[in-house]
This record gives C-alpha cells, sequence and structure tokens, in this order.
C-alpha cells in the first residue's frame, strides 16, 4: 500500500487477556519501528526491525510485551496479560534502509484501552 | 532527564509567528526532526535538517540549529488556524548500522483567531 497500515484502530480488551497489534510497513521498507504514545507523553520507544538483523528491544517495557516480524514485512506486537497501564496509542513506523531525509513514515495507531 | 525535551503548550494569534523549542542530550545525533500530528492521526514528517547545518528554510517553515547548546527550534510563519497540532521535535541516534528516533513529549500548537 501507499502509507504504513495498522489494525485494528482501536481496541478494548479486558484486564489480563493477550492482544495482538498489527502493522504492514510500506513495501519495500526494510526498517520498521514500534512505539507507544500514552496521554501527555512523548512517544516511547519498544522495538526496532532492520532487515534480517537481531531486533533492538531495548524499550520493551516488560516480558509481557514482544513482537516478531514476518519475512521482513508485516510485524505484530504482542501484549499478554494485559494492565491498564498498558493503554496507550501504538503507534508503528517504517523507513528505508538509508532513512535521512526520507524521515519515518507512521501509521495512525492503534488505541489500546484495557479496562 | 529527558533526552529531548520541548515545552508542552504554545498559544499564539493567527497571522503571527510561532516559535517551538527543542533541546536535545545525544551530541552524536546525527538528523533532527520535526514531527506534525493532527487529532486523531499518525505522525507527519515536516522538515530535517543535517547536523551540520544551523539553518533550514521550506516555505513558511524555518529550522535553526545550535549544536553547541543542543537546541533546535521550528519557526512558522503566518500561523494559520490549520497549523493547530502537536509538534514532536526528534532526534536520531546510531543503532547497528542504522537510526533510531527519539522523540519529545510535543508541543501543542493552539492558533486562535
Amino acid at each position: 500500500g501507499a502509507g504504513v497500515s495498522q489494525s485494528p484502530s482501536n481496541k478494548v480488551t479486558e484486564k489480563g487477556k493477550d492482544v495482538e497489534l498489527r502493522c504492514d510497513p510500506i513495501s519495500g521498507h526494510t526498517a520498521l519501528y514500534w512505539y507507544r504514545q500514552s496521554l501527555g507523553q512523548g512517544l516511547e520507544f519498544l522495538i526496532y526491525f532492520q532487515g534480517n538483523s537481531a531486533p533492538d528491544k531495548s524499550g520493551l517495557p516488560s516480558d509481557r510485551f514482544s513482537a516478531e516480524r514476518t519475512g521482513g514485512s508485516v510485524s505484530t506486537l504482542t501484549i499478554q496479560r494485559t494492565q491498564q497501564e498498558d493503554s496507550a496509542v501504538y503507534l508503528c513506523a517504517s523507513s528505508p534502509r538509508q532513512v535521512f531525509n526520507y524521515g519515518y513514515t507512521f501509521g495512525s495507531g492503534t488505541r489500546l484501552t484495557v479496562v | 532527564g529527558e533526552d529531548v525535551e520541548q515545552s508542552l503548550f504554545l498559544s499564539v494569534r493567527e497571522g503571527d509567528s510561532s516559535v517551538i523549542n527543542c533541546t536535545y542530550t545525544d551530541s552524536s545525533s546525527t538528523y533532527l526532526y520535526w514531527y506534525k500530528q493532527e487529532p486523531g492521526a499518525g505522525l507527519q514528517l515536516l522538515t530535517y535538517i543535517f547536523s551540520n547545518m544551523d539553518m533550514k528554510q521550506d516555505q513558511r517553515l524555518t529550522v535553526l540549529l545550535n549544536k553547541k547548546d543542543k537546541h533546535l527550534s521550528l519557526r512558522i510563519a503566518d500561523t494559520q488556524t490549520g497549523d493547530s497540532a502537536i509538534y514532536f521535535c526528534a532526534e536520531s541516534r546510531a543503532s547497528g548500522g542504522s537510526y533510531i528516533p527519539t522523540f519529545g513529549r510535543g508541543t501543542s500548537l493552539i492558533v486562535h483567531p
């Protein structure tokens, strides 16, 4: 597609349930990033994939969070045993290998609400 | 402290200039970016500046970089109501041969008639 696509756009889940968030990056973009945006906060880096290299997981807040990227394209962010503090907008971005002046293209995000 | 800091709010009158300021900490930052986020939307790249530049102009937007003080600013000339949004400053850091951006909390720009 023309842009970064994320699904679902909204997700309401009960505390303790697992959720999966999907990101479909721009075709040909080798780098993929997940960020979390909480109310009144900046963008918190979660995880970064670059081609076939091992992902940079340094931003994942706990072992309840995991992500994978299949075939170097679509990525899924999984949150197990969701907690209320996980409520946020989860943003995905992709970029070409040489990012520089292309910047990072963001999807519209998934708004997760844990009740 | 935070890696990238911005003031949270800025209110201006339509037609005036807006100046949004940002400070960052990573002296190895190579690229610095300004992003705009409208309600319910993702982030849209507005402009970027390479660290060996001190100024970049793009139509109504002027970016100033003071690398010594690690200070970045975005000036919007003739601000319009459509410019109302959250503006994020970001710096990029190298990781494994590529760059991961670190974002500030964002500055909410409110433009009133």
